[in-house]
């Protein structure tokens, strides 16, 4: 099966960007493995921010963005927040309705 | 509004079945333009997709769970369930459910609360 990796942790100091990237073992992300974006906060079920590599959810701010960054699929968090410190976790669908997701990114603001 | 609640035991032993449902209110298990999920966590772990369900029954399970993995739909009950048998420590975690979408697949959204299952003896 898949692997999918993502940065075991990042920092981001407050009003800055980050990339969190999301890598396959087998080969390159592409718009065929419909990245998605969940943030999760502890004791909290995800919220999905990001569907379709680059669709926003409702509600969700516009300074989360989602993108392929070469062979890599990729959240991007602008002007960060305090809040905005959370675990992040990215699923790829490998096709035949199954879907793998990384091992999450745990982003600290400071 | 779409809400999903799981339920079922919060504590087995070895090698016991594991019994989820997952109860839809606001919506319908029988829409054709969803399918409805289960994901897992274990404790201070990341999240595993453990498998997903269509109205018509049709099932897509993770390859690392298939052997011991049954899902299905109760549409007169407007929820759907999760059998794993032969379950051990490794099986502890939160499990949630939750709504995908038929054309964005890994998007899944809402989510349940979760529930915490413990494996142990």
């Amino acid at each position: 099966q898949a692997v999918v990796t993502q940065e075991p942790s990042f920092s981001v100091s407050p009003g800055g960007t980050v990339t969190l990237t999301c890598a396959l073992s087998s080969g390159s992300v592409s718009t065929n493995h419909y990245a998605t974006w969940y943030q999760q906060t502890p004791g909290q079920a995800p919220r999905a921010l990001i569907y379709n590599t680059n669709i926003r959810s409702s509600g969700v701010p516009d300074r989360f963005s989602g993108s392929i960054l070469g062979n890599k699929a990729a959240l991007t968090i602008a002007g960060a927040q305090a809040d905005d410190e959370s675990h992040y976790y990215c699923v790829l669908y490998m096709g035949g309705g199954i879907s793998v997701f990384g091992g999450g990114t745990k982003l600290a603001v400071l | 509004q779409l809400q999903l609640q799981e339920s079922g035991p919060g504590l087995l032993k070895p090698s016991e079945t594991l019994s989820l449902t997952c109860t839809v209110s606001g919506g319908s298990v029988s829409s054709n333009i969803y399918y409805w999920g289960w994901v897992r966590q274990p404790p201070g772990k990341g999240l595993e997709w453990i498998g997903t369900i269509y109205y018509s029954g049709n099932t897509f399970y993770n390859p690392s769970l298939k052997s011991r993995l049954t899902i299905s739909v109760d549409t007169s009950k407007n929820q759907f369930s999760l059998e794993l048998t032969s379950v051990t420590a490794t099986d502890t975690a939160m499990y949630y459910c939750a709504r995908r979408a038929d054309w964005f697949p890994g998007w899944f959204d809402p989510w349940g609360q979760g529930i915490l299952v413990t494996v142990s003896s």
